[in-house]
């Protein structure tokens, strides 16, 4: 099956600095990407979604400015989270639709757990 | 409006005993339906998905789900129980043919198994 690789797995990092987190589809162009985020023991947050050279679309309530998202290529996507601070600490998840066939299931990357100090 | 209802929050089962996993979506178009495992501090991987045909579906792991339409539900199921199966369950639902949307998730069911 499609293979949706995410980049760092754990990152730890200072208040006010900001971290980047890589999504990339292994076998299959994504046009779209999904970025959601999870709390702990929560379900899954749907924060944009990522669209292949165009500017990406936000849910209400996420801000842009803070969560950048940017999808350069067919493969990759990346979000970077700006002035970090401790309440953006959490799980975050790149997930892609494989657009092949019935354009069906959604895989996802194996998560970034972010702790901001 | 678009949602997916999973009213268990935590469920216990005894290992060896038989699993139902509740799932009820609201959808306005034909959903594709799925259910994802998530293993703590782990990504989620896809059991079974359902869009159309016969109605119960065979996924991996020994899951397999009902499609019930006139229920609007989706309920995943297993005959016996493994302590490997312990884990964050979740039913999701969206559009068929159309890769550049997302799927609508339900809060998820926790799943403990007792020996």
């Amino acid at each position: 099956g499609a293979v949706v690789s995410q980049h760092p797995s754990r990152v730890i990092c200072k208040s006010g600095t900001s971290v980047k987190i890589e999504c990339r589809s292994l076998d299959f162009q994504a046009t779209t990407m999904f970025w959601y985020r999870q709390f702990p023991k929560q379900s899954l947050m749907l924060m944009a979604t990522s669209n292949e050279g165009s500017k990406a679309t936000y849910e209400q309530g996420v801000e842009k400015d803070k969560f950048l998202i940017n999808h350069a290529s067919l493969t990759l996507s990346t979000l970077t989270v700006t002035s970090a601070h401790p309440e953006d600490s959490s799980f975050y998840i790149c997930s892609a639709r494989d657009g092949r066939g019935d354009g069906g299931e959604l895989f996802f990357g194996e998560g970034s757990r972010l702790t901001v100090l | 409006a678009q949602s997916v209802t999973q009213p268990d929050i935590h469920i216990t089962v005894s290992e060896g005993a038989s699993l139902e996993l509740r799932c009820n979506y609201s959808y306005g178009a034909t959903p594709y339906l799925f259910w994802y495992v998530q293993s703590p501090g782990q990504g989620l991987q896809l059991l079974l998905k359902y869009f159309s045909g016969d109605t119960l579906v065979q996924g991996i792991k020994g899951f397999e789900a009902e499609f019930k339409r006139s229920q609007s539900s989706f309920n995943l199921r297993k005959p016996s129980v493994h302590w490997s199966d312990a884990a964050e369950y979740f039913c999701a639902v969206g559009p068929l043919n159309q890769a550049g949307t997302a799927l609508i998730f339900g809060k998820g069911t926790t799943l403990s198994v007792s020996s």
